[in-house]
């Protein structure tokens, strides 16, 4: 089946960057975009961008332009998230995703990976 | 950009009742591309519905999405304990790909 598995907590100080990794299990990883979306406390789920696992083409919400990476390697089955320059309102719980076959809305997800930026 | 509004922000209501769950859009977006999620404390949100109206692999019939235009609506017919969660609404499939704020289905 399906899985998507990231990788652990981070605790980063402002400024720094973090990368989160999103390895894929159950089909063919090329075959898929991936999407990552972060939770703040108490906000609402954002949408950061996605990656065509296939080509590596990006996508990335105007407001994460010019600090969030996303690339994948495809040996690897795994994509990757990098945001940097961190600030205190980048804490969150940041998750990869995977649309359903056939139809785009988010049908799988990763477990989420927590992302502290503490000073 | 689109922008997706919930109401209401909390919906308190006990089992076996009806919940009714708004989401409105900013401006027009195809009915073929809103989706509603379910997230219980401490998971990823899950799919409900797709397509506005299309229901996910085992998502049980009590759960029903539908509209048109800038308005949608989930419904679900008769609460089961294990549907009190939040609820996401989300336009998907050309970029960005908004959510809407949740709305809170709580115990009453």
């Amino acid at each position: 089946q399906v899985q998507l598995v990231q990788s652990g907590a981070e605790v980063k100080k402002p400024g720094a960057s973090v990368k989160v990794s999103c390895k894929a299990s159950g089909y063919t990883f090329t075959g898929y975009a991936i999407h990552w979306v972060r939770q703040a406390p108490g906000q609402r789920l954002e949408w950061m961008g996605w990656i065509n696992a296939g080509n590596g083409n990006t996508r990335y919400l105007q407001k994460f332009q010019g600090r969030v990476t996303i690339t994948r390697d495809t040996s690897a089955i795994t994509a990757y998230m990098e945001l940097s320059s961190l600030r205190f309102e980048d804490t969150a719980v940041y998750y990869c995703a995977r649309g359903l076959a056939g139809i785009q809305a988010l049908g799988h997800w990763g477990q989420g990976t927590l992302v502290t930026v503490s000073s | 950009e689109v922008v997706l509004t919930q109401s209401p922000g909390t919906l308190s209501l006990s089992p076996g009742e009806r919940a009714t769950l708004s989401c409105r859009a900013s401006q027009n977006i195809s009915s073929s591309y809103l989706a509603w999620y379910q997230q219980k404390p401490g998971q990823a949100p899950s799919l409900l519905i797709y397509g506005a109206s299309s229901r996910a692999t085992g998502i049980p019939d009590r759960f029903s999405g539908s509209g048109s235009g800038t308005d949608f609506t989930l419904t679900i017919s008769r609460l089961e304990p294990e549907d009190f969660a939040v609820y996401h609404c989300q336009q998907y499939g050309s970029s960005p790909w908004p959510f809407g704020q949740g709305t809170k289905v709580e115990i009453k």
